[in-house]
């Protein structure tokens, strides 16, 4: 079955350090989403990339950076510079008509 | 740029009655409409979408959505619930001419026995 694997389900990080988290799809989309939810507040767009070697910033693009390398790939490093990591990161795919998610993944600073 | 207003943060309701989930949208040009569930520690699973066609549309577990151009709404409804409706819903709208998604900040639906 076609789908996005997110991982790791959960990740801890201690200050200053930066941590990757993975986002795979095999469902061939070409465009790919990073986005961040924390309690209330809904789910806000980190990065997206439309193509292969190309990406654009989101609404709260600061402190995190990504690649695209592969089509099937698009990891997010949240690096040091972001000063307030914990929240439930989830990573989308689309083609035309709607999104696909994957199960997130749980950051917090310890 | 589109926008999605979620009118209730939170719905509790007792189980085996109706519900209303109430979506507004804001956009200058033809929309997609979407609705997704989320359960604790999930991602976004789509329960409905409205990409044109009939008004009316039915999605998985019994829920449905109408879409009121005039209203600029897409409130989803469900006749009866369960314990297991319990969750969170996420309206979502995305222009036809781009694949810009935006969602709005949910709604929290809780079940009671």
């Amino acid at each position: 079955d076609g789908g996005i694997t997110q991982s790791p389900k959960y990740l801890f990080r201690k200050e200053g350090q930066n941590v990757t988290l993975s986002c795979e799809q095999n469902l061939n989309h070409d465009a790919m989403y990073w986005y961040r939810q924390d309690p209330g507040q809904g789910l806000r767009l980190i990065y997206y990339s439309q193509i292969v070697n190309d990406f654009q910033k989101g609404d709260i693009a600061e402190g995190y950076s990504v690649s695209r390398e592969k089509k099937e790939s698009f990891p997010l490093t949240v690096t040091s510079a972001q000063k307030n990591p914990t929240a439930f990161y989830l990573c989308a795919s689309s083609r035309a008509g709607g999104y696909t998610f994957g199960s997130g993944t749980r950051l917090t600073v310890v | 740029a589109q926008s999605v207003t979620q009118l209730d943060s939170q719905v509790p309701v007792f189980e085996e009655a109706p519900v209303e989930l109430r979506c507004n949208y804001s956009s200058s040009v033809s929309v997609y409409l979407f609705w997704y569930v989320q359960y604790p520690n999930q991602g976004l699973q789509l329960l409905l979408k409205y990409l044109s066609g009939s008004t009316l549309v039915k999605g998985i577990n019994g829920f449905e959505a109408e879409f009121n151009k005039s209203q600029t709404s897409f409130h989803l409804r469900k006749p009866s619930v369960h314990i297991s409706d319990t969750a969170e819903y996420f309206c979502a709208v995305s222009e036809r001419r781009n694949n810009d998604m935006r969602f709005g900040a949910g709604t929290r639906l809780t079940v009671k026995p």
